[in-house]
């Protein structure tokens, strides 16, 4: 079956405890893609690739690294995370601007 | 600065009803504009629009891109409590392959 898994689903940490939410597609997909939801501010692009070791700063990037090893792998690294990152988090690959989203991890920061 | 208006914030209409949800955009050089639904878990793709006046069409739901007055629609006819959901505008830039998302609209559908 044709997904995008995330890892974990939940997750609930303290404050500048570093953190990697894994996220894998299983579609042979160039573009990779992290989001974040936030009530009343809609989806916010992190950061996304293009390609392997091709990656590039979204709309609020600040606080988050990624890296891009291999085509079907796109972690987002959390290295000192604080509160203001507690959110929804979504993982997405594409095709052809068809984006395919992860079931989400939800991120509390205490 | 680039951005994706939707509105209305959020609908509530009864079965059978048709509902039209608007989406506004200025983004610097637009590429496309999709749409997707998004029901307590990730969204899922409706449409990709890129070309104007040419309408998209899925059984009850369809759409229409506006690129001179930079606007989309998204109209559902004879909705069912199944339509209930967050729809989320997006719009891509070309510059950089980025994504521009709306803060989305809540239809809730009653029976």
């Amino acid at each position: 079956e044709a997904q995008v898994t995330q890892n974990p689903r939940y997750l609930i940490t303290v404050t500048g405890k570093k953190l990697t939410v894994t996220c894998s597609q299983n579609m042979n997909h160039e573009y990779m893609s992290w989001y974040r939801q936030d009530p009343g501010l809609g989806l916010r692009q992190i950061y996304y690739s293009m390609n392997v070791e091709v990656t590039d700063k979204g709309d609020v990037p600040e606080g988050y690294k990624v890296s891009r090893k291999e085509k079907r792998n796109f972690p987002l690294i959390l290295e000192s995370p604080s509160p203001n990152q507690t959110s929804l988090y979504f993982c997405a690959s594409s095709f052809f601007n068809e984006q395919f989203f992860g079931p989400g991890t939800r991120l509390t920061v205490l | 600065e680039d951005k994706v208006v939707q509105s209305p914030l959020s609908l509530v209409v009864h079965e059978g009803d048709t509902v039209t949800l608007n989406c506004s955009y200025e983004v610097t050089n637009f590429r496309s504009l999709l749409w997707y639904k998004q029901e307590k878990k990730a969204p899922t793709f409706l449409f990709m629009l890129t070309s104007s006046g040419i309408e998209k069409k899925s059984g009850r739901l369809s759409s229409i891109l506006d690129k001179k007055e930079l606007f989309s629609i998204l109209n559902i006819t004879a909705t069912q409590t199944g339509d209930s959901a967050v729809y989320l505008c997006a719009v891509e830039a070309k510059d950089g392959n980025q994504f521009y998302f709306g803060t989305g609209t809540s239809l809730t559908v009653i029976p």
